[in-house]
């Protein structure tokens, strides 16, 4: 089992440059989410899913978009990048117990 | 907001000694999790401790639970080198149909060989 996969790994945008990140799991868990990871300020949920064709809000949401068309994959998008959306972003799987996590995308936007 | 704040922010020991790590957090919670960060990887799953437990062990990791005090603490015994890693409380607050988890801002810890 791959576990969660994240597509890119590392990627340079310029404000006001569009793309979309995706999360794919093979555990078959209805749970996924999207984080972003800033230095000193540990990881922030950004938005949710409970399950295909469902999404949510987390704490920090502005700026971005997310789809679940199918259960295994999770898709994170700006529309619009700037340079406040500069961090790491994890993707992860699970539920209440326990939550699986991607290795990462380093996203800049300069 | 972040609901969990671990401390200390950084703490450096010799291989072979104990490492704590505490975390402290604001709201009711349904369970705890502690989690590693290898840098420039993803978390890891540590262990869970639930709202009613007390005290958790898992080979060399115990973990305990104070509700009252609003805080847990993550001990890691008999250090080594591989520990060296960032550890982050998460915690799952109480409430029908939580799922979501909310980190501290995690404690790196380096055991220097």
């Amino acid at each position: 089992n791959a576990g969660v996969t994240q597509t890119p790994k590392f990627r340079v945008l310029k404000t006001g440059q569009s793309m979309t990140l995706l999360c794919a799991q093979d555990m078959n868990h209805e749970y996924m989410y999207w984080y972003r990871q800033d230095p000193g300020m540990g990881l922030r949920l950004i938005h949710y899913s409970v399950g295909e064709g469902t999404t949510a809000k987390g704490e920090v949401p502005d700026g971005y978009n997310v789809s679940r068309l199918k259960k295994q994959n999770f898709l994170l998008g700006l529309e619009s990048a700037a340079p406040s959306q500069t961090s790491v972003y994890f993707c992860a799987s699970g539920g209440q117990r326990e939550q699986y996590f991607g290795p990462g995308t380093r996203l800049t936007v300069t | 907001s972040q609901q969990g704040e671990e401390d200390p922010q950084a703490l450096s020991i010799q291989e072979g000694e104990n490492a704590t790590m505490n975390c402290s957090y604001k709201t009711s919670i349904n369970n705890l999790q502690w989690y590693r960060q290898n840098s420039g990887r993803g978390l890891v799953h540590l262990i869970l401790i639930r709202s009613n437990e007390r005290e958790k062990h898992s080979g060399r990791l115990r973990v305990t639970l104070d509700t009252s005090k609003k805080s847990s603490s993550l001990l890691i015994t008999a250090s080594r080198a591989a520990d060296t890693a960032s550890y982050f409380c998460a915690t799952v607050s109480s409430g029908a149909g939580s799922y979501q988890l909310t980190f501290g801002k995690g404690t790196k810890l380096s055991v220097i060989p």
